[in-house]
């Protein structure tokens, strides 16, 4: 399954929103009634990180400006006040079918 | 909760084989599926396959099937990644990461281990 991530950058101002698509080639509907799609994000140098899991269950500790949402194959992170920290890449993960894959990422900048 | 700590970087020549551990601390890897995942400098992420040690399952990447092998110790707190016939296409940060699989709870992969670099040169 390839996952599709747009844009491949965004420039946000500090305390503004922010918007992260993912397109997956397949639904990520299973038959058990989940969808596997989930984001991750990830500074310079450092291992990813859990931020959504199943399409919109935030991790714990993961601040509630962070919002996943979507269906089928069409997904959205929405960060709801981007801060200083958010500065790094996300990506999505399908975890519905082998292998499983990683969107290219869209990295997060600040203005 | 459950740490993973990885064992420390490898420089290796081409045609050997590395072989990178994952040590969960503070838990173990009973009911979870450990993720290998890479990532070449200035790349995203690559998963590389998974190991459920407790049913003793693993998947592989068509690419790397028949060169990587996952296994994981008797008390399923250390798990391991070998790479055999190593390219210099395979120097990487390599990362270990827990998660669930189907009927085990979320597949979030919440605890990732904190990299090793692996360098494959001549």
């Amino acid at each position: 399954i390839v996952m599709t991530q747009t844009p491949h950058s965004l420039s946000v101002t500090p305390g503004q929103p922010a918007s992260l698509s993912c397109t997956s080639s397949q639904s990520l509907l299973h038959s058990d009634g989940e969808t596997y799609v989930h984001w991750y994000f990830q500074r310079a140098g450092q291992p990813p990180q859990l931020l959504i899991s199943e399409v919109s269950n935030r991790f714990s500790g993961v601040p509630d400006r962070f919002r996943g949402s979507g269906s089928g194959t069409e997904f959205t992170l929405r960060i709801t006040r981007v801060e200083a920290e958010d500065v790094g890449v996300y990506y999505c993960v399908q975890t519905v079918q082998l292998p499983w894959t990683f969107g290219q990422g869209t990295k997060v900048e600040m203005k | 909760q459950v740490r993973l700590v990885q064992s420390g970087a490898e420089v290796k020549k081409p045609g050997t084989s590395v072989k990178v551990s994952c040590r969960a601390s503070g838990g173990t890897f009973r009911n979870s599926a450990i993720s290998w995942v890479r990532q070449a400098p200035g790349q995203g992420p690559e998963w590389l396959g998974r190991f459920i040690p407790t049913i003793g399952s693993s998947n592989y990447v068509q690419k790397l099937r028949n060169r990587v092998t996952f296994d994981a110790d008797e008390t399923m707190t250390t798990a391991y990644l070998v790479l055999s016939r190593l390219r210099s296409e395979d120097s990487a940060v390599y990362y270990c990461a827990r998660g669930g699989y189907f009927g085990s709870g979320s597949h979030g992969m919440a605890a990732w281990g904190q990299g090793t670099t692996v360098i494959v040169s001549s």
